[in-house]
């Protein structure tokens, strides 16, 4: 069964710094694909960045980036220069080949950009 | 131009009452979701349907009833409302023949508390 684990729930960061978010999964699928996920105060679902495991680049998307390590199972998500708006609950998914291609989610990581 | 919209946006009510709540897309997705996240963040798929047909049911009461008069729309119905059942409730679409990549877009959320 596909899980994934975000271990930091809350993220505290200076504006303009770099940041990563961690996300660890789990399948025995050889095909899948990982998803990030912004969730500000607002409410709404913001796709941010897609990576495909069998892309040999990790996947960059403007400030944010993902670092991929298919052998240590990890997509951590990176944001450069950060700014106050990234301030956001973030979630890391995946969706398996097999099956009828739901998102499984994390748990979520609330970021917070201090000025 | 709204790509997923569901109406209502808030929805407070009592135990024991029905309601539903609807979801429609614009984007001529094959595919929509509904997911419940819950008080603590955490967002968990409930049922997919594919060009009508269902084809995912995850562990949810038979309270609650998917159903999908046509691609472009999935309305969720739920009987006699429980406490537990007050979370938010956001529908998705995408479109299955472009492979994994394939981003799922989301509603803006219904926030559903039960008194």
């Amino acid at each position: 069964a596909q899980k994934i684990t975000q271990t930091q729930p809350g993220m505290f960061v200076q504006e303009k710094e770099a940041v990563t978010l961690d996300c660890t999964y789990d399948t025995s699928d050889q095909s899948y694909g990982l998803f990030w996920y912004k969730q500000p105060s607002s409410g709404e679902m913001i796709f941010l960045i897609y990576q495909g495991s069998y892309d040999e680049q990790n996947a960059t998307e403007g400030r944010y980036s993902l670092n991929f390590q298919k052998a240590r199972k990890s997509a951590n998500l990176v944001i450069s220069a950060s700014q106050l708006g990234d301030s956001a609950m973030y979630f890391c998914a995946m969706r398996e080949s097999q099956g009828a291609q739901k998102l499984v989610f994390g748990q979520g990581t609330r970021l917070t950009i201090n000025p | 131009d709204t790509a997923v919209s569901q109406t209502p946006k808030y929805l407070v009510t009592q135990m024991g009452n029905d309601k539903s709540i609807k979801c429609e897309q614009n984007l001529g997705h094959d595919t929509m979701y509904w997911y419940k996240q819950d008080s603590k963040k955490f967002l968990k798929i409930m049922f997919s349907y594919n060009n009508k047909e269902l084809i995912i049911n995850e562990t949810v009461p038979n309270r609650f009833s998917p159903k999908s008069p046509d691609k472009a729309h999935l309305n969720l119905h739920i009987n006699s409302l429980e406490l537990g059942d007050s979370a938010v409730y956001f529908c998705a679409s995408s479109q299955t023949d472009r492979g994994l990549e394939n981003e799922q877009f989301f509603g803006p959320g219904t926030r559903l508390t039960v008194l």
